[in-house]
């Protein structure tokens, strides 16, 4: 168990639609990044928020977009969804302020284009 | 893009016996790191093992680094049922220590 609780477990969206994932980061964290993992590949990252600031993009198009609130819980946006856009959305905290290096993982979103 | 590449892709042993995974990666790194994935959630982070480090312990992993080949390995001692799931090899280099490139993973299945 990280602390990190992503919402909601599972979605159905179709071609063209948006969707909105949300992610509580651990507690102590202002650090949150996203990753998308399609089947049978390792995650691939996607952007970095800290300090509500964004801190770090992958090689994602703007339609791909994310928030961070004081709280340092955050949002993934994703607009005008395509079926490549299906996988799963991890979200993981971690806290620079304390030198910890490694990323504390929620339990992802899986999501379905059709 | 990804940048370690995992060794091999999928590995079955019996319960008792030894796994060795290996990862290779393309460029310099601060660090590497081993997540475990059970089922398609979230990851786990195993160990990390920074640049000047050549190899590093914890309970019945092992892990080391060779940065002149650009490579690592994790061996899981005496395995278990347990321990099936898929593992992944992260790296992170330049500014960020907290951007990881992760490699596809290996599969192992320990059999009871």
């Amino acid at each position: 168990e990280t602390g990190v609780t992503q919402s909601p477990t599972h979605l159905i969206k179709t071609r063209g639609q948006q969707v909105t994932l949300r992610c509580s980061s651990q507690s102590g964290h202002n650090t949150v990044s996203w990753y998308q993992q399609a089947l049978g590949q390792g995650p691939q990252f996607i952007f970095q928020y800290y300090r509500e600031e964004e801190n770090g993009r992958g090689n994602f198009p703007p339609r791909f977009s994310g928030l961070q609130f004081p709280n340092y819980s955050s949002e993934l946006n994703v607009n005008a969804l395509e079926l490549d856009d299906s996988a799963l959305y991890l979200c993981a905290s971690s806290s620079p302020d304390r030198a910890e290096e490694k990323l504390f993982f929620g339990s992802g979103t899986q999501l379905s284009v059709l | 893009s990804q940048q370690g590449e995992e060794d091999p892709q999928a590995l079955s042993i019996q319960e008792g016996e030894n796994a060795t995974m290996n990862c290779s990666y393309k460029t310099s790194i601060n660090n590497l790191q081993w997540y475990r994935q059970n089922s398609g959630r979230g990851l786990v982070h195993l160990i990390l093992i920074r640049s000047n480090e050549r190899e590093k312990h914890s309970g019945r992993l092992r892990v080391t680094l060779d940065t002149s080949k650009k490579s690592s390995s994790l061996l899981i001692t005496a395995s278990r049922a347990a321990d099936t799931a898929s593992y992944f090899c992260a790296t992170s280099s330049g500014g960020s220590n907290y951007k990881l490139t992760f490699g596809k993973g290996t599969l192992l299945t320990v059999n009871p």
